[in-house]
């Protein structure tokens, strides 16, 4: 039972280029996020998937995009990487359908853009 | 003013120490709480999680709610130096809300 992975685990991109962070998760939950994690701001939540076919903004959702690919995938795309966008990212899960809003993190991708 | 404070630390305690660790917050429905852990260079993973009022405890960590003040703790008994982490708290006005609030966390060190 791995839980929620993430890949890759680091990636250094130069501006302009694109990459797609993939997420999976082996609890069967319904719900699906991306939070970016910077110094001294906390976890801010880019977008999340409520369930399998749904996709919604969250705080910072500006230069991302999202796929919820089946019930367990869930990946962040950038289009085109911005030095704003070096950060650490985290996916993680949560079974907010059944009255629950524990979330379950993966270890996280670190991103660095030049 | 965000709606959930958790002052950044760093808290430094000797061994053995017992460690407070708090969360103001200003929405009176949050009625959902957790407590989550992380390691450098790692992912938070969840250690409590409390629903309304009152306390609960597994081993050394106690999880207190109290929402009248708005004001969540977490103890931590006996700490040990592998309690050097960061702590977030996280609420939700109710179970199934989809998206907690979460603190920045608080930077704990337990020196030996």
């Amino acid at each position: 039972n791995a839980g929620v992975t993430q890949t890759p685990k680091f990636q250094v991109l130069k501006t302009g280029q694109s990459m797609t962070l993939q997420c999976a998760q082996d609890m069967n939950h319904n719900s699906m996020y991306w939070y970016r994690q910077d110094p001294g701001m906390g976890l801010r939540l880019i977008y999340y998937s409520a369930s399998e076919g749904t996709t919604d903004k969250g705080e910072v959702p500006n230069g991302y995009n999202v796929s919820r690919l089946n019930k367990r995938e869930f990946s962040l795309r950038l289009e085109s990487a911005a030095p704003s966008q070096t950060s650490v990212y985290f996916c993680a899960s949560s079974p907010a359908d059944q009255g629950r809003d524990e979330q379950f993190f993966g270890p996280g991708t670190r991103l660095t853009v030049l | 003013q965000k709606e959930v404070e958790q002052d950044p630390g760093p808290l430094s305690v000797p061994e053995g120490a017992i460690v407070s660790l708090n969360c103001t917050y200003s929405n009176s429905a949050f009625q959902y709480f957790m407590w989550y852990r992380q390691y450098s260079r790692k992912g938070p993973e969840l250690l409590m999680y409390t629903y309304s009022s009152g306390n609960k405890e597994d081993g050394r960590f106690t999880a207190q709610v109290d929402k009248s003040s708005k004001y969540i703790s977490l103890f931590i008994r006996d700490s040990q130096p592998s309690d050097s982490a960061t702590y977030l708290c996280a609420m939700s006005v109710s179970g199934g809300s989809y998206i907690p609030t979460f603190g920045r966390g608080t930077s704990l060190i337990v020196h030996p």
